[in-house]
């Protein structure tokens, strides 16, 4: 199975950009890359995801590697509200599409 | 739509007791998952329907635990003779076949004291 590695915990001041890296290194190519996020005592919240283009949605973009081997989950302007885990996920493009979560990187953000 | 719903959102059982979680799904989304999430870990795949079928089952789905989604709407998850090792955040998510998202409820908690 793919794996994905992500530091465990990064630091940002409101409204500041942050880059939330992802190494994905033994990445298929029907792999889809999957970011959700999980704010403290709520479920986990889809983010965005892409293949092989870069991706805008009104939350967040996504950065993909020329070579697909890692991606960054970008936040243009960091808020109180978008402290949480962030977890960067293959989609191993089964007929199920599960999810196989890491342990994610902690986001705190600063005011 | 209000989203994914669970119910109950907190439960406290002595061990040895079986337990019943229900999830109702955001209407029309024919993909129903659970996961288990325990703390500091992020969650893992428990069970899959598609519709009112079971087609994928964990390992970590022993046999005290069950689940169904009869008619293919709600769903429920059955923990019989709960351990302690049972305790965690039960997270259901549905999604509709033809895209990937899915979405979240907020989850039942299990403490097995």
């Amino acid at each position: 199975d793919a794996k994905t590695t992500q530091p465990n915990s990064m630091e940002s001041n409101e409204e500041e950009p942050v880059h939330l890296p992802c190494n994905h290194s033994t990445i298929s190519g029907t792999d889809y890359i999957h970011w959700y996020r999980q704010l403290p005592s709520q479920g986990p919240e889809y983010v965005i995801h892409g293949l092989t283009s870069n991706v805008n949605n009104r939350m967040a973009s996504l950065a993909i590697a020329e070579d697909r081997k890692s991606s960054t989950l970008i936040l243009h302007r960091a808020t109180l509200r978008d402290a949480a885990v962030y977890y960067c996920i293959l989609d191993y493009g089964g007929a199920t599409n599960k999810l196989i979560f890491g342990t994610g990187t902690l986001l705190a953000v600063q005011p | 739509d209000t989203g994914v719903s669970q119910n109950p959102r907190h439960k406290i059982t002595k061990r040895g007791q079986n337990v019943t979680f229900r999830c109702d799904p955001i209407s029309e989304h024919n993909r129903l998952y659970w996961y288990r999430q325990t703390l500091g870990q992020g969650p893992e795949f428990l069970t899959y329907f598609q519709n009112e079928a079971q087609l994928e089952k964990s390992r970590l789905l022993s046999d005290r635990f069950s689940a169904e989604r009869p008619k293919g709407s709600f769903s429920t998850l059955e923990i019989q003779r709960t351990e302690q090792g049972d305790s965690a955040m039960y997270l259901c998510a549905s999604s509709l076949e033809s895209f990937l998202e899915q979405y979240f409820g907020p989850g039942t908690r299990l403490t097995v004291t």
